[in-house]
């Protein structure tokens, strides 16, 4: 096991509500990204991290925002959820950034 | 922003045989990875790319970084039925983030 674990592994949510998801490391590594999977896409970025309070914006940033108040700890969330952010969200650590990435189970998020 | 593009999209596999994809960039990039992705699981590494030219082999898969930077390809041999699944290339220019392909999705030849 990685030292990696997202929360809730699959959550329906109605449009309008907020979300957040939750990223917890045991591995102290300094970076944390967000990513979400569709189909025909692969993998998109959508928010990381290089550091306590230290984020950055990824290629589909809108929408969503995201915390890092403790180095273990990384949330994102939907402030006002659409049915277009139905999607799988995977979370990845790196201890250098950008090379072998370690990925979460991953949280299947439906918008309903 | 940067696009990877992987070919094939989805393959059929029958036991035994050798498999190939590959992954194009429209930019360079400095490291290369490939990863698989398990069914309702998230992606796992299986081999890195650090040099122009270099080939990587991970026990029956092989990659190759290509000579122009915009290119890497993977290669299983003998495959058996664990290989299916999605298989992403990533690549890295600068900074501290990847770049994910759209996937090359593995199944069993009915």
């Amino acid at each position: 096991d990685a030292g990696i674990t997202q929360s809730p592994r699959h959550k329906v949510t109605e449009t309008g509500t907020p979300v957040t998801l939750r990223c917890h490391q045991t591995e102290n590594h300094r970076y944390m990204y967000w990513y979400r999977q569709d189909p025909g896409h692969g993998l998109r970025l959508i928010h990381y991290s290089y550091g306590v309070k230290d984020t950055d914006k990824g290629e589909v940033s809108d929408g969503y925002s995201v915390s890092r108040s403790k180095t273990e700890d990384f949330l994102l969330t939907l402030e006002s959820a659409t049915s277009s952010q139905t999607s799988v969200y995977f979370c990845a650590i790196s201890l250098t950034g950008g090379n072998g990435y370690t990925f979460g189970s991953g949280t299947r998020l439906t918008v309903v | 922003g940067q696009q990877l593009n992987q070919s094939p999209q989805s393959m059929f596999i029958q036991e035994g045989e050798d498999v190939s994809m590959n992954c194009t960039s429209s930019s360079i990039f400095n490291t290369w990875l490939w990863y698989k992705q398990d069914p309702g699981e998230g992606p796992v590494l299986l081999i890195a790319l650090y040099k122009a030219g270099e080939l990587t082999s991970n026990g029956r898969l092989t990659a190759q970084f290509g000579i122009t930077r915009k290119d890497s390809f993977l290669n299983i041999s003998a495959s058996i039925p664990s290989d299916v699944g999605i298989y992403f290339c990533a690549g890295k220019s600068s900074g501290d983030k990847l770049t994910f392909g759209t996937g090359t999705r593995l199944a069993v030849r009915p």
